[in-house]
Order: C-alpha cells, then structure tokens, then sequence
C-alpha cells in the first residue's frame, strides 16, 4: 500500500515568517493530495489540494507544490499568523475511497 | 459550518456497556468512512462504505461493527469495548467512492472514553 512520510514533526516560526511542511508518497499511481488543519479538539478541516496533473496551487497564503518525479509534496504558509497554529496532515488517494495520512506537522507561530 | 454530523459529540461508556455512534451527510456523497483517532496523531482508517455497501475493513475488532442503512447515514455500533479505544471518532464523506481525486469531509468527531 502507500506510504506518506511527513516532516518536521514540529515546526515553531515567528509571526509573520513563512512555513514549509514537506511529504513524500511511495506509490506512483496517488493521484490526489489533500492538506487538512486539526485545530485541538476539532475535525479535521481541508486547507487546499492539489491533483497529479497540477505542479502547484495557490489560495491566498497558502500555497502546494507537487513533485510527481520525486513523489514529494509540500505546503507553504506565507505571513503567518497565530491563527495557523495547529497539527497539519498531509494525505495521499490513489482510489476514490483510500486515503493514506501523514504523520502530521505540529505548527506553532510564536507571536 | 458541518456538513458531517455525528452525535453524541461525547459519551463515556463502562466496558459491558452497549452504545452506538450517529454520523450524518445530506450532500449526496457516496463514501462514508469511520475513522478512529488518538491525540496528535493522524487519522485511522476503521471502515469504508460505497454505495451503501462495506467496502474496507481494517481488521478492526469486532467489538466495532458498522452499518451504513442508507445512503446519508452511518452508525458505529460499539459494544464490549476496552480502554484503549478512547479515542476520537471521526466520520468522513466523500462524493465519489471511484474518483481518486476528491476531499473528503469530516465531523467533528464523538469524543470516547471507555471506564
């Protein structure tokens, strides 16, 4: 099955910096890639997403780039704010109804 | 706003204890998934439905068992369980059981503690 390896574990950057989170997938036929932002306590939210026929996607401050010769992902965070803190997943589905997750990014921004 | 709803948001439960787990959707999706998860770590696939039927079963413990009786509703029927599965519960929907490229959505989980 897929592998997702995410990195770093933890991340603390100061207010206003910017945030790379990086992911690596094994299996070449993943076609989606899903970022999602748990805050504690609550669901799972889809941040942005990009598919294996877009190198890269931009929603405001928040931008993915994919990779699919290296199979790696990443999502960067520009002008960060406390608001962002939170755990961060990334995810890969190469069917309809199998996603494989992350190990997640623990994200603080230091005011 | 949810659009995955799942109720209780908690319950506490003692071992011998029957109870089951509601998750709701009214968009249409085709995909249901339970997932089971501990602080801070991702996500873990329990089961998937598609159209309906059971699709995935992660070799979970049959203490947990599914049903899904129609197409905008899913239940987790726990029964028996230990302590190690307090955990958060979380129900997810996708449009497209096929489709390799869409979200999935969550609920906000049912918060378990098994005494």
């Amino acid at each position: 099955g897929e592998n997702v390896e995410q990195h770093p574990s933890t991340l603390s950057v100061q207010e206003g910096d910017s945030a790379v989170i990086k992911c690596t997938y094994s299996d070449s036929a993943s076609n989606y890639f899903p970022w999602y932002k748990q805050e504690l306590g609550k669901r799972p939210q889809l941040i942005i997403d990009i598919r294996s026929n877009v190198g890269e996607k931009k929603d405001q401050r928040i931008a993915v780039t994919l990779n699919k010769t290296a199979k790696h992902f990443s999502l960067h965070i520009t002008e960060t704010q406390p608001e962002d803190s939170a755990v961060y997943f990334c995810a890969a589905s190469i069917t309809g109804n199998q996603f494989y997750f992350g190990t997640g990014t623990s994200l603080t921004v230091i005011p | 706003d949810t659009e995955v709803t799942q109720t209780p948001k908690h319950l506490v439960m003692g071992m011998t204890n029957k109870k089951s787990l509601k998750c709701e959707q009214h968009m249409g999706h085709r995909a249901m998934y339970w997932y089971k998860q501990k602080a801070k770590k991702p996500p873990e696939l329990m089961f998937v439905y598609s159209y309906e039927k059971l699709s995935i079963n992660e070799s979970v413990p049959s203490r947990f068992s599914p049903e899904c009786p129609n197409s905008s509703l899913l239940n987790l029927h726990l029964h028996a369980l230990q302590p190690e599965d307090s955990a958060l519960y979380l129900c997810a929907s996708s449009q497209d059981p096929v489709a390799g490229d869409q979200p999935q959505h969550f609920g906000d989980g049912t918060r378990l503690s098994i005494l």
